[in-house]
């Protein structure tokens, strides 16, 4: 139990779908981060939030869609996806202090497969 | 050529044998993490380091600033400790970049 939960789990679309991947930290922290995994590649980051506010969009297409209504919750919201983005989405988060990120902990992992 | 690589890509071990796992980088840092994902998928922060060595319990992670290198270390190996293993630096004020990982089992 790492203090960061996402749901779901497992999630299976297809490409005019609309939904949503859900990640909640229980841990205090004041950074939230959504880091894409797929096979055989490096984690790959797409947003960072700071205190609420995106301070990293990492080219991300449009597609994709973060959220982060307060410091413990952060969404993606996925529509008219594509099969290449089917991965390991991972959720963490940080606490920033003096201007810089502390130890990154993690979610267990989305793991969506885009038919 | 990728800026964190990690070798070996693949490595099997006997239970109890000393295991050493490496991560070369090729751009500044101002930290670099040691990262356990297992087979779902979840990840788990090992160690964050700077300068110098940590340990903790059975793990060392030991890291050499000026050659731009950092090792993590496994005593008495157990197939439990068999997980992916991943090296990632801290290049930016949220930038990190992220190794390809290590592949280890180990053997009962």
């Amino acid at each position: 139990e790492t203090g960061v939960t996402q749901t779901p789990r497992h999630l299976v679309m297809g490409m005019t779908n609309k939904k949503s991947l859900k990640c909640e930290q229980h841990l205090g922290h004041n950074a939230m981060y959504w880091y894409k995994q797929s096979a055989k590649k490096p984690l790959e980051l797409m947003f960072v939030y700071s205190l609420e506010e995106r301070v990293e969009n990492n080219s991300v297409p449009s597609r994709f869609s973060p959220e982060c209504p307060n410091s413990s919750h952060l969404f993606l919201h996925l529509h008219t996806l594509q099969p290449e983005d089917s991965a390991l989405y991972l959720c963490a988060s940080s606490q920033v202090a003096g201007g810089l990120p502390g130890e990154l902990f993690f979610g267990e992992g989305s793991r969506l497969t885009v038919l | 050529k990728n800026e964190v690589e990690q070798s070996p890509q693949n490595l099997t071990a006997q239970e109890g044998e000393f295991i050493t796992i490496n991560c070369s980088y090729s751009v500044g840092i101002s930290a670099l993490h040691w990262l356990q994902q297992h087979p779902g998928g979840g990840i788990v922060s090992l160690f964050m380091l700077s300068s110098g060595k940590k340990k903790h319990g059975r793990l060392i992670a030991t890291i050499n600033i000026q050659e731009k290198h950092s090792s993590l270390h496994i005593t008495a190996s157990h197939p439990r400790d068999s997980a992916v293993y991943i090296c990632a630096v801290r290049s930016g004020t949220y930038k990190y970049i992220f190794g390809t990982g290590t592949r280890l089992k180990v053997l009962a």
